[in-house]
C-alpha cells in the first residue's frame, strides 16, 4: 500500500466549478500535512499547509482527519489558471529531522 | 525571502560519465537539504536527506556510490550521479528545510544518451 494515495484524475471541470480532492495516508506518525501544486515541467510549489480545525486560503479549504487518515482540499469557482496536478504531500520525522513524502498527484483541468 | 536555486537547469550527457548539480538557498541557511527525483507521470520520490557537515542519509533502493551527495555548507548541498545511464535520466528536484517547511529549487532535467 503506498504511504500516501490520491486519485491520479484527471478532473476536467468547466470555470467556476467546485472541486474536491482527497488523499489518505498510511503512517498514523504522519506529523504535518500539506498541499503543493505542481505545473508542468516545473518544481512543486506550496499552495497551503494542512490543520486539524481545518483552514481557507480565499477559494482554497484544507480539511485533516487524523483518526481518518484523510485529507481534503476544495477549491471553489475555479479559475483555468487552477489547471494544475496538486500535490498531498505528509511529513514524516527521521534521523532529528522531517521528511516528506508525495503523493503522486492529483491532475486538474478547468475548462473555458 | 526562501529561494533555493538548482544549476543547471538541464543537462545532457554521455552515458558512463558524471553530472553534478548544485542546489544552494540563497536567503536562509538550511542545515537540511532533500534531494528527490521524479520520473514522467510519476509523484517525487525522495532520493536522501542531505545534512550540512554529516554523510547524507539514502532512502531503501538508492545507491549511495552512484548518488553521491556533499553538504559542504549551509547553502549548498551537491548531487553527483556517477557512471550515469539511460535510465538515470529524469527530473531532480531539490529542497530545503526552513522551519517546518521546504522550499523547492526549480529542478534539473536530466538526460542521459
Amino acid at each position: 500500500r503506498k504511504e500516501v494515495e490520491q486519485d491520479p484524475g484527471p478532473f476536467n471541470v468547466p470555470e467556476g466549478a467546485t472541486v474536491a480532492f482527497n488523499c489518505t495516508y498510511s503512517n498514523s506518525a504522519s506529523q504535518s500535512f500539506f498541499w503543493y501544486r505542481q505545473d508542468c515541467r516545473k518544481e512543486p510549489k506550496l499552495l497551503m499547509s494542512v490543520y486539524s480545525s481545518g483552514n481557507e486560503d480565499g477559494r482554497f479549504t484544507a480539511q485533516l482527519n487524523r483518526a481518518s487518515q484523510y485529507i481534503s482540499l476544495l477549491i471553489r469557482d475555479s479559475k483555468l489558471s487552477d489547471s494544475a496536478t496538486y500535490l498531498c504531500v505528509v511529513s514524516l520525522p527521521t534521523s532529528g529531522t522531517y521528511k516528506y513524502i508525495f503523493g503522486t498527484g492529483t491532475r486538474l483541468k478547468v475548462l473555458a | 525571502g526562501a529561494v533555493v536555486s538548482q544549476h543547471p537547469s538541464w543537462v545532457i550527457c554521455k552515458s558512463g560519465t558524471s553530472v553534478k548539480i548544485e542546489c544552494r538557498s540563497l536567503d536562509f541557511q538550511a542545515t537540511t537539504m532533500f534531494w528527490y527525483r521524479q520520473f514522467p507521470k510519476q509523484s517525487l520520490m525522495l532520493m536522501a536527506t542531505s545534512n550540512e557537515g554529516s554523510k547524507a542519509t539514502y532512502e531503501q533502493g538508492v545507491e549511495k556510490d552512484k548518488f553521491l551527495i556533499n553538504h559542504a555548507s549551509l547553502t549548498l548541498s551537491t548531487l553527483t550521479v556517477t557512471s550515469a545511464h539511460p535510465e538515470d535520466s529524469s527530473f531532480y528536484i531539490c529542497s530545503a528545510r526552513l522551519h517546518y517547511e521546504q522550499y523547492f529549487g526549480p529542478g534539473t532535467r536530466l538526460t542521459v544518451t
